[in-house]
């Protein structure tokens, strides 16, 4: 079965310092990984995806992350955080364009001006 | 235009009462699904339908029941509500293919009592 750990629930950054969050994933196969936002009060927003080829993936906002197959970790990164980036983000993988999303349980990020 | 809907947006209730969320989406997607977030922000999905059919139903209670009129609409029926159920409900829809990118609904913050 496949499934999704992000191991920090909470990270603090100061505004203009840079961001890494971080997620594990368990699957057998090539997975399909993805990075979800949610705004306080909001459902959530894809930030990008992952599905083969280049292993660094540019998304929305200025968000990147990084797929690396020999530790299963994607985690995502911002050079410079943004007061409004204050939410919490998810991973989550699937096995495939038909499969369900599998989510973490998410990381809340606090930024501090 | 919202692009998916839901509601309510908040609905209290008290135990054993049956309730009904509604959500529509006008996106033009073949695919619906409910998910539940619980207090923790942990993020499970419930069901999911394809054009008005049931193709994902996870270990959800009985009491719950998805309906799909049409493929613009999934409204979720909860049957003798328990303190449990308290919850964020999300509804979300994707293209045929591309479960990977939903496209999530404010979500509807069910409060049993």
């Amino acid at each position: 079965a496949q499934s999704v750990t992000q191991p920090d629930i909470h990270i603090t950054v100061s505004e203009g310092a840079s961001l890494e969050l971080r997620c594990n994933y368990s699957y057998g196969a090539t997975p399909y990984l993805f990075w979800y936002v949610q705004s306080p009060g909001q459902g959530l927003q894809l930030l990008l995806k992952y599905f083969s080829g280049d292993t660094l993936v540019q998304g929305i906002k200025g968000f990147e992350a990084e797929f690396k197959r020999s530790q299963s970790s994607f985690n995502l990164r911002k050079p410079s955080v943004h007061w409004s980036d204050a939410a919490e983000y998810f991973c989550a993988v699937s096995g495939g364009s038909n499969y369900k999303l599998t989510f973490g349980k998410g990381t809340l990020l606090t930024v501090n001006p | 235009d919202t692009a998916v809907s839901q509601t309510p947006k908040y609905l209290v209730t008290q135990m054993g009462n049956d309730k009904s969320i509604k959500c529509e989406q006008n996106l033009g997607h073949d695919t619906m699904y409910w998910y539940k977030q619980d207090s923790k922000k942990f993020l499970k999905i419930m069901f999911s339908y394809n054009n008005k059919e049931l193709i994902i139903n996870e270990t959800v209670p009985n009491r719950f029941s998805p309906k799909s009129p049409d493929k613009a609409h999934l409204n979720l029926h909860i049957n003798s509500l328990e303190l449990g159920d308290s919850a964020v409900y999300f509804c979300a829809s994707s293209q045929e293919g591309r479960a990977y990118e939903q496209y999530f609904g404010p979500g509807t913050r069910l409060t049993v009592t």
